[in-house]
This record gives C-alpha cells, structure tokens and sequence, in this order.
C-alpha cells in the first residue's frame, strides 16, 4: 500500500524564518502536487511537479522533486503570518492519471 | 469562469437517512473526483468518474455508497443509511479532458454531520 508521509506534522515558527517540510512516499511515482488548506475551506493548488528535478517557486514558497530518492520539499523563505495553513502533499498514481494519495499534512504556523 | 460548484455546504442527517451531495465540475471539465476528509486527516480518494462512467472506484466503501456523473446535470456522491463515522468533509475536484498531468481543482467541500 503506497504511503506518503509528510514531517513535520505540526511546525510553528517565527517570521521571517526558513524552513523545510518534507514528503516521502513508498511506491514510483514522476507527479506530485502541493495544496494549501486554510481552516475550514477548499484546497488551493500550489505546485505541479512532473519530473526528476522538477523546480518550482511562488513567492516565499519553493517545491522541488527527487524522483529517485521519492523525496518532495516545501521550502518555505522568510515567513510572514499569512502563509499561517496545512499544507499537503500527494502523489498521483491512477493508472489513468489523477489517483491522488495525499498525506497527513502539515499544519504551519508563523508567529509574528 | 466558475470554480467547481458543491451543495449544499453543510449537510445534517439523523443515522439510517441518506445523504446526497452534488458537485458541479469546472466548465469544460469532464473529470470529477471524490474525496473524504475526516477530522484532522488528509483527503482520502474514494472515486473517479467521467460523463456517465466510473473509472475507478477502489476508494468507495463496497456499501451504502455510491456515485454518479450522468450526462447532463451534477455529479452525485450518495450515502445511504448513513452512521456517525460517514461525518467528514467531502470534496469534489475536477480536471480538463486530455492532460493527465493537469491538477485537480478541489470545490469548497459539503461537510456531513451525522446525529
């Protein structure tokens, strides 16, 4: 059964402080997504990553890919309040495309 | 352009009554998807369908449950004889036709509570 395992599940941090949130999973896989999750609403997309050494950055925020390693990251650069939220990641893995597996998510909160 | 569309938002049912939870995908997607999302978990895929056919539904209870996307209208999750442990947050996502790789866009949920 393939997991996905985010870590930290829980981070609380200080503004203007970099860290790292990591997501490891047990089976192949070359599409993994990044969603953001404010308290009680929907999922907002993130980041798209569709192969080994995928790259991508949005504000404050950057994901990258290591398909071998099946190994995905959240980088997140000088924090401010508002990127206060859950943040998951999953992997895709429908024969058909579009199957996600998400894991447990982290739960940010930047600290003014 | 629209977002996908859920209703109704919130959704309250005494156990044994059933549950019906409609979705309308994004225009011109042609893909829905249905995910559970119990308190403090991340989403649990439960069922992928096109226009009139379900494409995978290894995440579906094998009873009381099930879905639908016909050919005009929403797509409907029903819940039947619901119990406590069905309360959790359901969301609809959708995806254009075409490109695997395009990510799902998730609508606003319909959270099931259940007496």
């Amino acid at each position: 059964e393939l997991k996905v395992e985010q870590n930290p599940l829980f981070l609380s941090m200080q503004e203007g402080k970099n860290y790292t949130i990591y997501c490891n999973y047990s089976t192949t896989s070359d599409r993994l997504y990044w969603y953001r999750q404010d308290p009680g609403k929907s999922l907002e997309s993130l980041f798209v990553l569709l192969s080994n050494g995928a790259v991508k950055q949005e504000g404050r925020l950057m994901a990258s890919l290591d398909t071998k390693a099946r190994l995905s990251t959240l980088h997140i650069t000088a924090a401010v309040h508002d990127l206060s939220a859950t943040y998951f990641c999953a992997v895709d893995i429908g024969e058909y495309g579009n199957k996600l597996v998400f894991g447990a998510g982290t739960i940010l909160r930047v600290k003014s | 352009n629209a977002g996908v569309m859920q209703n109704p938002r919130h959704l309250v049912r005494r156990r044994g009554q059933e549950a019906r939870l409609r979705c309308s995908p994004m225009k011109g997607h042609s893909h829905v998807y249905w995910y559970r999302q119990l308190p403090e978990e991340g989403l649990k895929f439960m069922v992928y369908l096109q226009k009139e056919n379900i494409i995978d539904e290894s995440g579906m209870p094998k009873e009381r449950f099930s879905a639908e996307f016909p050919k005009e209208g929403p797509s409907i999750l029903r819940i039947q004889q619901v119990v406590r442990g069905d309360s959790a947050a359901y969301f609809c996502a959708s995806s254009p036709p075409g490109l695997i790789e395009d990510t799902q866009y998730f609508g606003p949920g319909t959270r099931l509570t259940v007496l």
